[in-house]
């Protein structure tokens, strides 16, 4: 049982580049998450899907485009990357509103210089 | 948003009950508060969930009061491996959706 798998573990941009995180979930869940965590720092909501065709924004969706057309997957689009967007991006599912716990990917660590 | 504020760290010695407390004044009626734990470089990881009194597991308990302002995760008799960081978390009930704010987190560093 994979649980929730983002690619790629470790990817390094340049300014201005664009590039997508890749996030699947193989628990049916229907809410999605997208959460970046900078050094020594919270997680920070980025977007955030209740179902398919569904998503929107968190604390911070600047700079950031998601979709969700199938249940199982949940992309996250950086366009122009810049350096306050070096972080590690967490994607996160559940299976309904309020309760149930959150499962999480391992992380996508993001350098962008 | 249910906004939640915890204390930024704490420190213990291994075998030590350890309770951290988590203020939500402005919890609505349909949320549970949720605790989570994370280890440097990984995902946060669900450790307990309640709606009011107690509710215990293998791994903690929390502890909420009546009004429900506030709750309490207690690790019995800590260890090394428990150094780590914890969240609470207050689900909020945003327009058609469920949006999940994690707030600083306590950091609990368990010394021998």
């Amino acid at each position: 049982n994979a649980g929730v798998t983002q690619t790629p573990k470790f990817r390094i941009l340049k300014i201005g580049q664009s590039m997508t995180l890749q996030c699947t979930q193989d628990m049916n869940h229907n809410y999605m998450y997208w959460y970046r965590q900078d050094p020594g720092m919270g997680l920070k909501l980025i977007y955030y899907s209740v179902g398919a065709g569904i998503t929107d924004k968190g604390e911070v969706p600047n700079g950031y485009n998601v979709s969700r057309s199938t249940t199982e997957d949940f992309p996250l689009r950086l366009e122009l990357a810049a350096p306050s967007q070096t972080s590690v991006y967490f994607c996160a599912s559940t299976r309904g509103a309020n309760t149930g716990e959150l499962f999480f990917g391992e992380g996508s660590r993001l350098t962008v210089l | 948003l249910a906004k939640t504020t915890q204390p930024i760290s704490m420190d213990s010695y291994e075998g030590q009950e350890v309770n951290i407390t988590c203020s939500h004044n402005n919890i609505a009626t349909n949320d549970y508060i949720t605790w989570y734990q994370q280890f440097p470089s990984q995902g946060p990881r669900f450790i307990i969930q309640g709606y009011k009194t107690k509710v215990t597991n293998e791994v903690a308990s929390l502890f909420i009061p009546a009004d429900r302002k506030s709750s309490t995760l207690s690790l019995p008799r800590v260890s090394l491996s428990d150094t780590a960081v914890y969240y609470c978390l207050v689900g909020d009930q945003g327009t058609g959706g469920f949006k999940t704010i994690f707030g600083a987190g306590t950091r609990l560093f368990v010394k021998a």
